[in-house]
């Protein structure tokens, strides 16, 4: 399949300051990507689609200020955390979707795990 | 999109054929039926997919019923390495119809020698 990847793998903050995590489809082109969250022992939840060259849209209860999301290119999106708290703590993992050929799929990243002190 | 009921947990032998339910009784004549599965701190892999017809891969087949209200992800030969939490996912497939994935509970499967 697909390979997506994520970098960072984990990162490590202090309270107040902002992490920006990458995603990018390594070998397809993806014009829509998906940010996610998941805490643990919980399912994904999702956070955001992100679609090259717009806006992003956000789920229900996600705070776009706060969790800023760039598609500049047809390979790599980025999520910002802006002053993120212990409560931001989280796995975050991003996928793209491939629509070429005859199958529509999404294929995920590695995820990034955020810890917020 | 249409919800989907798993069973929170199965376990299987190692070896045996994995079958792994999921009903999905108000799915839409245009909805994919995915399967994805979810090793402990990875990000999901994803496994097969299908609309009505049965589906094969190098991975696992799918059956899905002729009403297409249920369905089963079969793993043939289940390893220690398929112990993971599975999920099944319906969605609106192609174009910009959405294409987003919700991710229900799952199914925790423990493979067991």
């Amino acid at each position: 399949g697909a390979v997506v990847s994520q970098h960072p793998s984990w990162v490590i903050c202090k309270s107040g300051t902002s992490v920006k995590i990458e995603c990018r489809s390594l070998d397809f082109q993806a014009t829509t990507m998906f940010w996610y969250r998941q805490f643990p022992k919980q399912s994904l939840m999702l956070m955001a689609t992100s679609n090259e060259g717009s806006k992003a849209t956000y789920e229900q209860g996600v705070e776009k200020d706060k969790f800023l999301i760039n598609h500049a290119s047809l390979t790599l999106s980025t999520l910002t955390v802006t002053s993120a708290h212990p409560e931001d703590s989280s796995f975050y993992i991003c996928s793209a979707r491939d629509s070429s050929g005859s199958g529509d799929t999404q294929y995920f990243g590695p995820g990034t795990r955020l810890t917020v002190l | 999109d249409a919800k989907t009921t798993q069973p929170p947990s199965m376990d299987c032998a190692e070896g045996r054929a994995a079958n792994l339910p999921c009903n999905h009784s108000t799915i839409s004549g245009n909805e994919y039926v995915y399967w994805y599965r979810q090793i402990h701190s990875q990000g999901p892999q994803y496994i097969i997919h299908g609309l009505k017809n049965n589906e094969t891969n190098e991975m696992a087949s799918l059956i899905i019923t002729e009403d297409r209200k249920s369905s089963t992800l079969i793993l043939p030969h289940a390893t220690l390495r398929d112990t993971a939490v599975y999920y099944c996912i319906v969605r609106v497939g192609g174009g910009n119809q959405g294409g987003k994935l919700i991710f229900g509970q799952g199914t925790e499967l423990s493979v067991k020698p």
